[in-house]
């Protein structure tokens, strides 16, 4: 029983396409993250959500748009894709914030042309 | 920011060995987390330390912490062919922020 899922698992798509990626955790947690990870493996948080209210906000372009519709799902709009949002995209969720334990999900590998 | 750094960048073993793995970081910290991530896979949380805990073990795992030092270890003992992977340690930064550093990457050889 997957804990932390996201659709899809790989996105090849052109640049200045607009495209979503999804993620739902059943772990019960109220919080969840998303995380880029570049070629080079640096992993660097995007967005953080806890009981659907928006807590973390990078510094990242405002054409990525996070949706929490509620606790277990978060996700990911990215508009107008450039060729550097190339990376793999991780969704991870915890209880609470402050430093607790994360689940990750599986990664979704973004290539844009 | 990058606040984990972890060294080294590669290593390479026998199965069998144990491998030691490096993490240091800047600012004061509430807890250090060691993560795994193989090949193509989302990481997965292995360790928490907490600032005032010097050392923990879990199974063939065992973390140290030197807050003086600022810096954490992760030893991994009587490796295994599947223990390889690469490590990563996280640090809590201001803001609620888990901040990751650029990971070992182990490899074992059977």
């Amino acid at each position: 029983d997957t804990a932390v899922s996201q659709t899809p698992k790989y996105l090849v798509t052109q640049m200045g396409n607009d495209k979503s990626i999804k993620c739902e955790q059943n772990l019960g947690h109220d919080t969840m993250y998303w995380y880029k990870q570049d070629s080079k493996k640096f992993l660097k948080i995007m967005f953080s959500y806890n009981n659907k209210e928006l807590i973390i906000n990078e510094t990242v372009p405002n054409r990525f748009s996070p949706k929490s519709p509620d606790k277990a799902h978060l996700n990911l709009h990215i508009n107008s894709l450039e060729l550097g949002d190339s990376a793999v995209y991780f969704c991870a969720s915890s209880q609470g914030v402050g430093g607790n334990e994360q689940y990750f999900g599986p990664g979704t590998r973004l290539t844009v042309t | 920011s990058q606040q984990g750094e972890e060294d080294p960048q590669a290593l390479s073993i026998q199965e069998g060995e144990n491998a030691t793995m490096n993490c240091s970081y800047k600012t004061s910290i509430n807890n250090l987390q060691w993560y795994r991530q193989n090949s193509g896979r989302g990481l997965v949380h292995l360790i928490l330390i907490r600032s005032n805990e010097r050392e923990k073990h879990s199974g063939r795992l065992r973390v140290t912490l030197d807050t003086s030092k600022k810096s954490s270890s992760l030893l991994i003992t009587a490796s295994r062919a599947a223990d390889t992977a690469s490590y990563f340690c996280a640090t809590l930064e201001y803001g609620n922020k888990l901040v990751f550093g650029a990971g070992t990457i182990l490899r074992v050889k059977s």
